[in-house]
C-alpha cells in the first residue's frame, strides 16, 4: 500500500498565483486532514473532512479551499497565493475510531515569492 | 479552544543522556497520542495512551498518561543519535478533535 500520497513535493509560486495540492490515500479512510507547518513550529489544522462530500474548517482556513468528492482524494486549493502561505503542507488520514492514529504524507514544500 | 503545550521547546543532550518531554492540555483528554518527526520528514505515530495513569514502554521510550488525563510525558533512556527529531503529543478532547502539541525538538550529539 502506498498510504498517503502528496503531490507535488516542492513548488515555487509567485504572489497572486493559484494552485492545487493533491492528496490521495488508499486505506479507505473516511477522515482526512490538511495541516501546515511553518519552520520550527508545530502543526496547524487548515481543513478536515469526515467523509466524501463533508468538509469543515480547522484553525487556519483563510486563503484555502478544499473539496472531497471521493473517499480517496482530498485536494487543497490556494487562491491568490501570499508570502504568508510559504510553509510545508501535510495531508493525513485516519480510520473510523476516535483513537485511530493519523497517517501522514511526505508533505509539499511550498514557497511563495 | 483546547490547547496542548509541550516543554521544553528544544533540548540538546549528549548521546547516552536521558531526555524527557512534557505535554499539558487545557482540558481533560480521552486519549493522547505521540508522534515523532525526523528532520525533513513527516510525523510518524508512536503510541496511544487511553487510561488514567497508564504507562507504556517501547524499548528505551517510556510514555505516561497523567491521573487527571490532562498531561503526559515521554522519557527516553540513554539517547542515541537516531532519537533526533521533534516529538509531538496530540490529545483528543471535546468534540473528538485531535489537537497537536507545540512539539519538543531533540538534538543528540556524540
Amino acid at each position: 500500500n502506498a498510504g498517503v500520497t502528496q503531490t507535488p513535493k516542492f513548488r515555487i509560486l509567485k504572489i497572486g498565483q493559484s494552485m492545487t495540492l493533491q492528496c490521495a490515500q488508499d486505506m479507505n479512510h473516511n477522515y482526512m486532514y490538511w495541516y501546515r507547518q511553518d519552520p520550527g513550529m508545530g502543526l496547524k489544522l487548515i481543513y478536515y473532512s469526515v467523509g466524501a462530500g463533508i468538509t469543515d474548517k480547522g484553525e487556519v482556513p483563510n486563503g484555502y479551499n478544499v473539496s472531497r468528492s471521493t473517499t480517496e482524494d482530498f485536494p487543497l486549493r490556494l487562491e491568490l497565493a501570499a508570502p504568508s502561505q510559504t510553509s510545508v503542507y501535510f495531508c493525513a488520514s485516519r480510520g473510523q475510531g476516535a483513537g485511530e492514529p493519523q497517517h501522514f504524507g511526505d508533505g509539499t514544500r511550498l514557497s511563495i515569492l | 479552544g483546547q490547547q496542548v503545550m509541550q516543554i521544553p521547546q528544544y533540548q540538546h543532550v549528549q548521546e547516552g543522556e536521558d531526555f524527557t518531554t512534557y505535554c499539558n492540555s487545557s482540558t481533560t483528554l480521552s486519549n493522547i497520542q505521540w508522534y515523532k518527526q525526523r528532520p525533513g520528514g513527516h510525523p510518524v505515530f508512536l503510541i496511544q495512551l487511553v487510561k488514567s495513569g497508564e504507562v507504556k514502554k517501547q524499548k528505551r521510550l517510556t510514555f505516561q498518561f497523567g491521573e487527571a488525563k490532562k498531561n503526559s510525558s515521554l522519557h527516553i533512556t540513554a539517547t542515541q543519535t537516531t532519537d533526533v527529531g521533534t516529538y509531538f503529543c496530540a490529545g483528543t478532547g471535546t468534540a473528538s478533535k485531535l489537537t497537536f502539541g507545540t512539539g519538543t525538538r531533540l538534538q543528540v550529539t556524540l
